[in-house]
């Protein structure tokens, strides 16, 4: 069964902290996506990694960056969290080939005060 | 560029009634459309796919969508409602040969009265 996981369910930071957001997936899958989830807006594409190591912008990327060392795991940072990035953020993965779809992970519900 | 379209927000229907979700989409070579469903405090989850095979697809949960060129529609529908079909649902789109990136819809919030 296809798996992706996601680091924390809910979390509470303050402004201006340092915030990671782990994924996981279990699937040998070579793309990997961070989206951010806001009432009334859609899932909007934050960054996305095609490869190890490789990276491409979203929609959104002001603010965030990420990290991909290992083939399964796929790391969102806000640099310096602000208020404006409460949000659900969704982790999904997929296999090469757009015609495959993606499989997401549980969400990761952030509350930055 | 791609883009889709699911107008309005919200939809209430009545237990047993017809489904019909709307997914109206943009693209200027032949796409695939994906529709999603996402239950409270989850991810989402794959509910059918049009890959350019069949128009008429049939997924999980009794749920069709039926892929129309000449209207740029892939509705989805589903004759009779369940309480447990209140949920988000979303349509996106990519094309053929092209980006891994997924384009998707705003969300459609079902609701299934009793």
């Amino acid at each position: 069964d296809v798996k992706v996981t996601q680091s924390s369910r809910y979390l509470v930071k303050r402004t201006g902290e340092k915030v990671f957001l782990e994924c996981v997936q279990d699937m040998d899958h070579e793309n990997m996506f961070w989206y951010r989830q806001d009432p009334g807006l859609g899932l909007r594409l934050i960054y996305f990694s095609y490869d190890v190591k490789m990276k491409e912008k979203g929609d959104i990327p002001e603010g965030y960056s990420v990290s991909r060392e290992k083939k399964e795991r796929f790391s969102l940072i806000l640099e310096s969290a602000s208020t404006n990035q409460t949000s659900m953020y969704l982790c999904a993965s997929r296999t090469s080939g757009s015609l495959h779809e993606q499989f997401f992970g549980p969400g990761t519900r952030l509350t930055v005060l | 560029a791609q883009s889709v379209t699911q107008l309005g927000s919200h939809v209430s229907v009545s237990e047993g009634a017809l489904v019909l979700l709307r997914c109206n989409y943009s693209s200027s070579v032949p796409p695939y459309l994906f529709w999603y469903v996402q239950y409270p405090n989850q991810g989402l989850q794959l509910l059918l796919k049009y890959t350019s095979a069949a128009t008429l697809v049939k997924g999980i949960n009794g749920f069709e969508a039926e892929f129309k060129k000449s209207e740029t529609s892939f509705h989805l529908t589903k004759p009779s409602a369940h309480m447990s079909d209140a949920a988000e649902y979303f349509c996106a789109v990519t094309f053929q040969g092209g980006s891994e990136k997924l384009v998707f819809g705003k969300g459609m919030k079902l609701t299934v009265n009793p």
